[in-house]
């Protein structure tokens, strides 16, 4: 079975920190999806990343690929209260299709 | 464009009944795949349609059960409702079936008591 670990599970900064969330899975993803959800709504797409080692920036936020396609990380600069909700990283089976989510980290950005 | 929408967004019953879900896609989009979403086990895969035919399957008992329309549309169905049902069910659509990018609905909150 696929698992993809996110850690921290809660985060609760204040503004202006930096902060990091990691997914890690001890499988081999075709690639990655970063979603953002906020209370009441469904997740919204960040990023997609499929070559290992890759990076991509979407203005404070910065996502990288493993090497090995096994793990990823979220990185926020400056983390503003507008940051704040669910971040949900999911793997994609090249085997069985679907996509496996992981637990989610809950950030709490703080004025 | 306009997203995915579903129908209803929030809905109550009671232990025993039956529901069923609505899902639109996005315009264009073939594939729809449903998601369960609860605090304790997260979001869980629940099946995906594609061109009318259902391709993957998660781990959910035989009450739970979908069908994709030949306009995209989506329905899902749990009957014998149990506590336990109580969650947000998440529907996204996407161009091509086992596809990694997915687009989500707002979700049903359903509540069973």
């Amino acid at each position: 079975t696929q698992l993809l670990e996110q850690s921290p599970q809660f985060l609760s900064i204040q503004e202006g920190e930096n902060l990091t969330v990691y997914c890690n899975s001890s499988s081999v993803f075709s690639s990655l999806q970063w979603y953002r959800q906020e209370p009441g709504e469904g997740p919204v797409l960040l990023v997609t990343v499929v070559t290992g080692g890759e990076v991509k920036k979407l203005k404070r936020l910065t996502f990288q690929f493993g090497d090995a396609r096994k793990d990823s990380s979220l990185h926020i600069t400056a983390a503003q209260p507008g940051d704040t909700g669910l971040y949900l990283c999911a793997g994609a089976s090249s085997n069985t299709g679907k996509l496996i989510f992981g637990q989610g980290t809950t950030l709490q950005v703080k004025p | 464009k306009a997203g995915v929408t579903q129908t209803p967004r929030y809905l109550i019953k009671t232990r025993g009944q039956q529901v069923t879900l609505s899902c639109s896609p996005i315009s264009g989009h073939r594939s729809v795949s449903w998601y369960q979403q609860t605090p304790g086990q997260g979001l869980q895969f629940l099946f995906e349609y594609f061109s009318e035919t259902q391709r993957n399957k998660g781990n959910f008992p035989g009450r739970f059960s979908g069908r994709q329309f030949s306009n995209s549309r989506s329905e899902m169905n749990v009957s014998t409702l149990e506590l336990g049902d109580s969650a947000l069910y998440l529907c996204a659509s996407s161009r091509q079936a086992s596809s990694y990018e997915q687009y989500f609905g707002p979700g049903t909150r359903l509540t069973v008591t």
